[in-house]
Protein backbone atom coordinates (compact mmCIF):
# COMPACT_ATOMS: atom_id res chain seq x y z
CA UNK A 1 0.00 0.00 0.00
CA UNK A 2 1.08 3.15 -0.84
CA UNK A 3 1.72 5.86 1.91
CA UNK A 4 0.94 9.33 1.71
CA UNK A 5 1.10 11.60 5.02
CA UNK A 6 -0.17 14.90 5.66
CA UNK A 7 0.98 16.91 8.74
CA UNK A 8 -0.16 18.66 10.72
CA UNK A 9 -3.50 16.50 11.26
CA UNK A 10 -5.03 19.93 12.08
CA UNK A 11 -4.52 23.78 12.90
CA UNK A 12 -6.19 26.24 14.23
CA UNK A 13 -5.13 29.87 13.18
CA UNK A 14 -6.18 33.36 13.61
CA UNK A 15 -7.98 35.70 10.72
CA UNK A 16 -4.71 37.33 8.66
CA UNK A 17 -2.07 34.52 10.37
CA UNK A 18 0.30 32.79 7.11
CA UNK A 19 0.43 28.94 7.06
CA UNK A 20 1.89 26.01 5.76
CA UNK A 21 1.18 21.91 5.50
CA UNK A 22 3.24 19.31 4.34
CA UNK A 23 2.40 16.34 2.52
CA UNK A 24 4.54 13.18 1.90
CA UNK A 25 4.76 10.60 -0.88
CA UNK A 26 6.75 7.67 -2.39
CA UNK A 27 9.75 9.12 -4.28
CA UNK A 28 9.24 6.11 -6.96
CA UNK A 29 7.07 5.71 -9.80
CA UNK A 30 5.80 9.65 -9.52
CA UNK A 31 3.53 10.97 -12.00
CA UNK A 32 1.45 13.64 -10.47
CA UNK A 33 0.27 15.07 -6.49
CA UNK A 34 -2.86 16.69 -6.36
CA UNK A 35 -4.29 19.15 -3.47
CA UNK A 36 -7.88 19.37 -3.03
CA UNK A 37 -9.73 21.01 -0.55
CA UNK A 38 -12.71 20.13 1.52
CA UNK A 39 -15.28 22.76 3.12
CA UNK A 40 -18.12 21.04 4.60
CA UNK A 41 -21.35 19.54 3.31
CA UNK A 42 -19.38 20.03 0.13
CA UNK A 43 -17.53 17.60 -2.13
CA UNK A 44 -13.73 18.17 -2.23
CA UNK A 45 -12.17 20.60 -5.06
CA UNK A 46 -9.08 20.53 -7.05
CA UNK A 47 -6.97 23.44 -6.58
CA UNK A 48 -3.67 22.11 -7.65
CA UNK A 49 -2.50 19.61 -9.83
CA UNK A 50 1.27 19.13 -10.07
CA UNK A 51 3.61 16.74 -11.93
CA UNK A 52 7.08 18.29 -12.51
CA UNK A 53 9.72 18.54 -10.01
CA UNK A 54 10.44 21.81 -8.95
CA UNK A 55 6.77 23.00 -9.91
CA UNK A 56 5.16 26.06 -8.38
CA UNK A 57 1.47 26.84 -8.51
CA UNK A 58 -0.05 29.53 -7.45
CA UNK A 59 -4.13 30.78 -6.38
CA UNK A 60 -4.88 33.51 -4.99
CA UNK A 61 -3.32 33.59 -1.40
CA UNK A 62 -2.48 30.01 -2.12
CA UNK A 63 0.37 28.35 -3.38
CA UNK A 64 1.87 24.93 -3.94
CA UNK A 65 5.45 23.57 -4.13
CA UNK A 66 6.58 19.98 -5.17
CA UNK A 67 10.04 18.13 -4.81
CA UNK A 68 9.35 14.87 -6.52
CA UNK A 69 13.11 13.69 -5.40
CA UNK A 70 12.54 13.66 -1.88
CA UNK A 71 8.47 13.24 -2.14
CA UNK A 72 7.26 15.97 -0.40
CA UNK A 73 5.06 18.85 -1.16
CA UNK A 74 4.15 21.96 0.48
CA UNK A 75 1.17 23.86 0.64
CA UNK A 76 1.15 27.61 1.90
CA UNK A 77 -1.81 30.12 2.49
CA UNK A 78 -0.88 33.60 3.40
CA UNK A 79 -3.59 35.98 5.45
CA UNK A 80 -5.65 33.35 6.26
CA UNK A 81 -9.50 34.20 6.19
CA UNK A 82 -12.34 32.30 7.48
CA UNK A 83 -13.30 31.57 4.32
CA UNK A 84 -10.19 28.94 4.22
CA UNK A 85 -11.44 26.82 6.52
CA UNK A 86 -11.44 23.74 5.58
CA UNK A 87 -9.61 20.09 5.04
CA UNK A 88 -6.81 20.01 2.41
CA UNK A 89 -6.44 17.03 1.00
CA UNK A 90 -3.57 15.88 -1.07
CA UNK A 91 -3.20 12.80 -3.26
CA UNK A 92 -0.54 11.23 -4.65
CA UNK A 93 -0.72 9.67 -8.27
CA UNK A 94 1.00 6.56 -8.98
CA UNK A 95 2.50 6.27 -12.51
CA UNK A 96 2.59 2.50 -12.91
CA UNK A 97 -0.98 1.74 -11.61
CA UNK A 98 -2.68 4.97 -12.48
CA UNK A 99 -3.83 4.68 -8.49
CA UNK A 100 -4.42 8.61 -6.84
CA UNK A 101 -3.85 7.94 -3.37
CA UNK A 102 -5.18 10.25 -0.40
CA UNK A 103 -3.25 11.67 2.85
CA UNK A 104 -5.22 12.03 5.74
CA UNK A 105 -5.64 15.59 5.23
CA UNK A 106 -4.86 18.63 7.45
CA UNK A 107 -8.13 20.54 8.98
CA UNK A 108 -7.48 24.03 8.98
CA UNK A 109 -9.92 26.03 11.32
CA UNK A 110 -9.46 30.03 10.62
CA UNK A 111 -10.69 32.01 13.80
CA UNK A 112 -12.23 35.77 13.23
CA UNK B 1 -24.61 21.14 -16.39
CA UNK B 2 -21.64 18.52 -16.69
CA UNK B 3 -20.78 16.77 -13.62
CA UNK B 4 -21.20 13.89 -11.48
CA UNK B 5 -24.42 12.10 -9.81
CA UNK B 6 -24.40 10.11 -6.90
CA UNK B 7 -27.32 8.25 -5.59
CA UNK B 8 -28.87 8.10 -2.99
CA UNK B 9 -27.52 10.11 -0.78
CA UNK B 10 -28.59 8.52 2.14
CA UNK B 11 -29.02 4.89 2.90
CA UNK B 12 -29.90 2.68 5.41
CA UNK B 13 -29.14 -1.56 4.95
CA UNK B 14 -30.17 -4.31 7.11
CA UNK B 15 -26.87 -6.78 7.67
CA UNK B 16 -26.71 -9.15 4.97
CA UNK B 17 -27.91 -6.99 2.58
CA UNK B 18 -26.56 -6.35 -0.47
CA UNK B 19 -26.73 -2.28 -2.00
CA UNK B 20 -25.61 -0.91 -5.19
CA UNK B 21 -24.33 2.88 -5.42
CA UNK B 22 -24.91 4.47 -8.15
CA UNK B 23 -22.47 6.95 -10.03
CA UNK B 24 -23.24 8.47 -13.22
CA UNK B 25 -21.01 11.44 -15.00
CA UNK B 26 -21.54 13.51 -18.35
CA UNK B 27 -18.33 15.15 -18.77
CA UNK B 28 -17.49 12.05 -21.29
CA UNK B 29 -14.43 11.32 -18.48
CA UNK B 30 -12.44 8.05 -19.25
CA UNK B 31 -11.50 7.52 -15.38
CA UNK B 32 -13.49 6.65 -12.70
CA UNK B 33 -13.01 6.28 -9.07
CA UNK B 34 -14.66 5.06 -5.60
CA UNK B 35 -13.46 6.01 -2.52
CA UNK B 36 -14.36 5.13 1.05
CA UNK B 37 -14.10 7.93 4.34
CA UNK B 38 -14.67 6.98 7.81
CA UNK B 39 -14.48 9.66 10.72
CA UNK B 40 -10.92 10.72 11.08
CA UNK B 41 -9.57 8.85 8.02
CA UNK B 42 -8.50 10.85 4.25
CA UNK B 43 -9.83 8.70 1.41
CA UNK B 44 -9.24 5.17 0.98
CA UNK B 45 -9.59 3.75 -2.79
CA UNK B 46 -12.02 0.88 -3.20
CA UNK B 47 -12.01 0.27 -7.03
CA UNK B 48 -10.77 2.30 -10.30
CA UNK B 49 -11.47 2.23 -13.50
CA UNK B 50 -8.98 3.49 -16.57
CA UNK B 51 -11.58 2.76 -19.42
CA UNK B 52 -15.04 1.16 -20.04
CA UNK B 53 -14.89 -2.77 -19.63
CA UNK B 54 -11.52 -3.03 -17.05
CA UNK B 55 -11.51 -1.88 -13.82
CA UNK B 56 -8.75 -2.27 -10.74
CA UNK B 57 -8.94 -3.05 -7.13
CA UNK B 58 -7.92 -0.36 -5.02
CA UNK B 59 -6.59 -0.33 -1.55
CA UNK B 60 -9.27 -1.93 0.69
CA UNK B 61 -11.57 -3.58 -2.35
CA UNK B 62 -12.72 -6.61 -0.05
CA UNK B 63 -16.47 -7.10 0.20
CA UNK B 64 -17.04 -4.44 -3.13
CA UNK B 65 -18.06 -5.08 -6.45
CA UNK B 66 -18.20 -2.75 -9.15
CA UNK B 67 -18.97 -2.87 -13.26
CA UNK B 68 -17.93 -0.41 -15.73
CA UNK B 69 -20.16 -1.22 -19.03
CA UNK B 70 -20.74 2.08 -20.05
CA UNK B 71 -17.99 5.36 -19.93
CA UNK B 72 -20.83 7.33 -18.19
CA UNK B 73 -21.47 4.62 -15.31
CA UNK B 74 -19.64 2.90 -12.27
CA UNK B 75 -21.93 1.39 -9.91
CA UNK B 76 -20.68 -0.15 -6.99
CA UNK B 77 -21.63 -2.82 -5.16
CA UNK B 78 -21.43 -3.33 -1.24
CA UNK B 79 -21.83 -6.91 -0.17
CA UNK B 80 -22.39 -8.66 2.78
CA UNK B 81 -18.90 -9.81 3.17
CA UNK B 82 -17.94 -6.10 3.98
CA UNK B 83 -17.18 -6.68 7.63
CA UNK B 84 -18.06 -2.59 7.97
CA UNK B 85 -19.69 -1.15 5.09
CA UNK B 86 -21.13 1.69 7.48
CA UNK B 87 -19.35 4.73 5.96
CA UNK B 88 -19.23 7.84 3.46
CA UNK B 89 -18.84 6.65 -0.12
CA UNK B 90 -17.28 9.22 -2.62
CA UNK B 91 -17.24 8.57 -6.39
CA UNK B 92 -15.15 11.03 -8.44
CA UNK B 93 -14.17 10.87 -12.23
CA UNK B 94 -11.10 12.36 -14.55
CA UNK B 95 -10.45 12.87 -18.30
CA UNK B 96 -7.46 10.98 -18.14
CA UNK B 97 -5.40 8.58 -15.43
CA UNK B 98 -4.25 10.49 -12.16
CA UNK B 99 -5.66 13.48 -13.57
CA UNK B 100 -7.65 16.24 -11.30
CA UNK B 101 -10.51 14.71 -9.67
CA UNK B 102 -14.13 15.97 -9.65
CA UNK B 103 -16.32 14.51 -7.19
CA UNK B 104 -20.11 13.86 -6.82
CA UNK B 105 -21.53 14.74 -3.53
CA UNK B 106 -21.26 11.18 -1.66
CA UNK B 107 -23.39 8.57 -0.39
CA UNK B 108 -23.52 7.83 3.58
CA UNK B 109 -24.54 3.96 4.19
CA UNK B 110 -25.31 3.01 7.51
CA UNK B 111 -25.95 -0.96 8.06
CA UNK B 112 -28.47 -1.39 11.44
Amino acid sequence: ILNVEQSPQSLHVQEGDSTNFTCSFPSSNFYALHWYRWETAKSPEALFVMTLNGDEKKKGRISATLNTKEGYSYLYIKGSQPEDSATYLCAFGSGNTGKLIFGQGTTLQVKP
Amino acid sequence: DGGITQSPKYLFRKEGQNVTLSCEQNLNHDAMYWYRQDPGQGLRLIYYSQIVNDFQKGDIAEGYSVSREKKESFPLTVTSAQKNPTAFYLCASSDRVAGELFFGEGSRLTVL
